[in-house]
């Protein structure tokens, strides 16, 4: 059973960077993307970006491109992500989530981490 | 990117009945990659239908996926106390990934 277990709730402040971690257990990580989604308070999901391990060449959605960096280890089987910049309307709970099929650059997302939630606030 | 309108935004329906939710493309999603997922408050999504119509693991068969192209559906036939929650689309046809605004369905 695969799990994922993501790093705890962080309070930053404008302009400042969010590091969270997600590690995996209990499957192959290498081969398998990793995607980051995000939910603002109340609202719908975005997805943010990916990587394959295995691969190590993040991709990410356009509206983060330039703030948002993805990194993979895999000797921790352990991928993070970084928010630079921050704005209070990045504040919303961030999600790890793997997809579903090895090695595919699109999929669904089979397998989740709890969630963490990100507060930007003065 | 492919934008995914869900409808309706709130469904409110008894116990037992059957709820008919809609996920519609902007674009033609190709080879059916289309998602649904159920998220309960306080908790992560959790994947339902992959494929437009398979059924993740675990996941009970009144729980079924439809349709094609750019018109999707999710019908729960027969609801059941514990399927009150949000459920949303994603496609994954093309990138990036996107989700629709999700469909709240509520005890009447």
């Amino acid at each position: 059973q695969v799990q994922l277990v993501q790093s705890g709730a962080a309070v930053k402040k404008p302009g400042s960077s969010v590091k969270v971690s997600c590690k995996a257990s209990g499957d192959t990580f290498s081969n398998y993307p990793l995607s980051w989604v995000r939910q603002a308070p109340g609202q719908g999901l975005e997805w943010m970006g990916d990587i394959i391990p295995l691969f190590a060449e993040p991709n990410y959605a356009q509206k983060f491109q330039g703030r948002f960096s993805i990194t993979a280890d895999e000797s921790t089987s352990t991928v993070s992500m970084e928010l630079s910049g921050l704005r209070f309307e990045d504040t919303a709970l961030y999600y790890c989530a793997r997809g579903s099929i090895e090695g595919a650059v699109r999929y669904s997302l089979d397998y989740w981490g709890q969630g963490t939630l990100v507060t930007v606030s003065s | 990117e492919i934008v995914l309108t869900q409808s309706p935004d709130t469904l409110s329906l008894s116990p037992g009945e059957r709820a008919t939710l809609s996920c519609r493309a902007s674009q033609s999603v190709s080879n059916r990659f289309l998602a649904w997922y159920q998220q309960k408050p306080g908790q992560a999504p959790r994947l339902l239908v992959s494929g437009a119509f398979i059924r993740a693991t675990g996941i009970p068969g009144r729980f079924t996926g439809s349709g094609s192209g750019t018109d999707f559906t999710l019908t729960i036939s027969g609801l059941e106390p514990e399927d009150f929650a949000v459920y949303y689309c994603q496609q994954y046809g093309a990138s990036p990934l996107t989700f629709g605004g999700g469909t709240r369905v509520e005890i009447k």
